[in-house]
């Protein structure tokens, strides 16, 4: 049963640290998403990938935040320093592009990472 | 710009009763129209996608999505609400063609009362 998986599931850390987190996209999907979500904010993108080459990051705070896909079987994003606003639950999605057969852009999320930042 | 609106923050049902989570969209061209659900410390699942043909789409655990290009909505719909359908709800639109990004609604949490 193929799925996205995220490390660290939970991440508690102080104001001004560097976190990491991961993800590994379904094997054989060329899409990755990031999304944010929070009790005010709801689920935003803030960045996606397209065969590794960053496709739109607009919707990430470009002073602190940086998002990589080192190869296809891995996606980071960091946040350096982190700051409590940063806090909430980050999700990884993985679909197959174009959009269009088979999957006409379903995404499939992984479990996602509650960061904290204190 | 592509946009979702779903607007109740929360819809209740008594178990047993119909149930329906609005959604309408705005997108150029045709859509692709998505309903996905999160459990409470889950990642979002799908549920069903509208594509073409057919207005109304059945997908899991019962759901079922009416298309309505006039009204441009997608309504969620079950016809007997359960317990366990309690969760949060995304209704999901996207562009043909190309690499589209998705836009989700801010989720509506569906609680069925016992």
């Amino acid at each position: 049963d193929a799925r996205v998986t995220q490390t660290p599931r939970d991440k508690v850390t102080e104001m001004g640290q560097e976190v990491t987190m991961r993800c590994q996209p379904i094997l054989g999907h060329n899409t990755v998403f990031w999304y944010r979500q929070t009790m005010m904010q709801g689920l935003e993108l803030l960045a996606y990938f397209r065969n590794r080459a960053p496709l739109d990051d607009s919707g990430m705070p470009k002073d602190r935040f940086s998002a990589e896909m080192p190869d296809a079987t891995l996606a980071t994003l960091k946040i350096q320093p982190s700051e409590p606003r940063d806090s909430a639950v980050y999700f990884c999605a993985s679909g197959l592009g174009p959009t269009g057969p088979p999957t006409y852009n379903e995404q499939f999320f992984g479990p996602g990472t509650r960061l904290t930042v204190l | 710009a592509q946009s979702v609106a779903q607007p109740e923050d929360q819809v209740n049902v008594a178990e047993g009763n119909p149930l329906t989570v609005k959604c309408t969209y705005s997108v150029s061209g045709n859509p692709y129209l998505f309903w996905y659900v999160q459990y409470p410390n889950r990642g979002l699942q799908f549920l069903l996608k509208y594509i073409t043909g057919d207005n109304l789409v059945k997908g899991s655990y019962g759901f079922e999505a009416e298309f309505n290009k006039s009204q441009t909505s997608f309504h969620l719909k079950k016809p007997s609400a359960l317990v366990s359908d309690s969760a949060l709800y995304f209704c999901a639109v996207s562009r043909r063609g190309g690499y589209q990004k998705v836009t989700f609604g801010t989720g509506t949490k569906l609680q069925v009362i016992p």
